[in-house]
């Protein structure tokens, strides 16, 4: 098993640029998240979804969009880069909402 | 809402040294609780757990008790290593679908 698969792993993007993060999970979970990390700040929730065909979002949804057309994949749609995205991204995945969630390498993003 | 408050770091040791992480917590009803490790450059790594009161989670030396009569949850390690240097995430569980709420991270320095 791969695990959690995140692509790209680096990125700079110009301000209004869009780009996609990819996030494949083999485990057959049907919990996804996506986080957003910032120095010292620990961790922040963006979006997540339950199942195929379900999202919510998170604490900090603004400038992100997702889908979930399959079980394995949860991608990341930035629209209008702007330097406040400038972060690292983690996808998640998990078999329950209260079990353990594992995590990608993550996507060290920087918008200039 | 939930919440965690961590120790502020970096904290650093020298080898084979004790180790103690404060973990604290807020929440309603009766989370389950974790510890998370990251490696500089790498995604989070479950550590261990606990899901309920008075249970011991333990790995790799490292042991934390969840203690509901204090909302603790306090990492300790008897002889740390130099490769035990990283961030440390207490975290816990909402109690809804989205997730974990995370504490900010400690930076852990062992120094030989």
């Amino acid at each position: 098993n791969a695990g959690v698969t995140q692509t790209p792993k680096f990125r700079i993007l110009k301000i209004g640029q869009s780009m996609t993060l990819q996030c494949t999970q083999d485990m057959n979970h049907n919990y996804m998240y996506w986080y957003r990390q910032d120095p010292g700040m620990g961790l922040k929730l963006i979006y997540y979804s339950v199942g195929a065909g379900i999202t919510d979002k998170g604490e900090v949804p603004n400038g992100y969009n997702v889908s979930r057309s399959t079980t394995e994949d949860f991608p990341l749609r930035l629209e209008l880069a702007a330097p406040s995205q400038t972060s690292v991204y983690f996808c998640a995945s998990s078999y329950s909402k209260d079990n353990e969630q594992f995590f990608g390498p993550g996507t060290r993003l920087t918008v200039l | 809402g939930n919440s965690v408050t961590q120790m502020e770091g970096p904290v650093t040791l020298s080898e084979e040294a004790f180790l103690t992480i404060n973990c604290t917590y807020t929440a309603t009803g009766y989370p389950s609780l974790f510890w998370y490790v990251q490696y500089p450059g790498e995604g989070l790594q479950l550590l261990l757990k606990a899901t309920k009161a008075d249970d011991k989670g333990s790995n790799k030396g490292f042991e934390a008790t969840y203690r509901k009569e204090t909302t603790s949850f306090h990492l300790e390690k008897g002889s740390v290593q130099v490769s035990d240097s990283a961030v440390y995430f207490c975290a816990l569980t909402r109690g809804g679908a989205d997730g974990l709420t995370f504490g900010k991270g400690t930076h852990l320095i062992i120094q030989p």
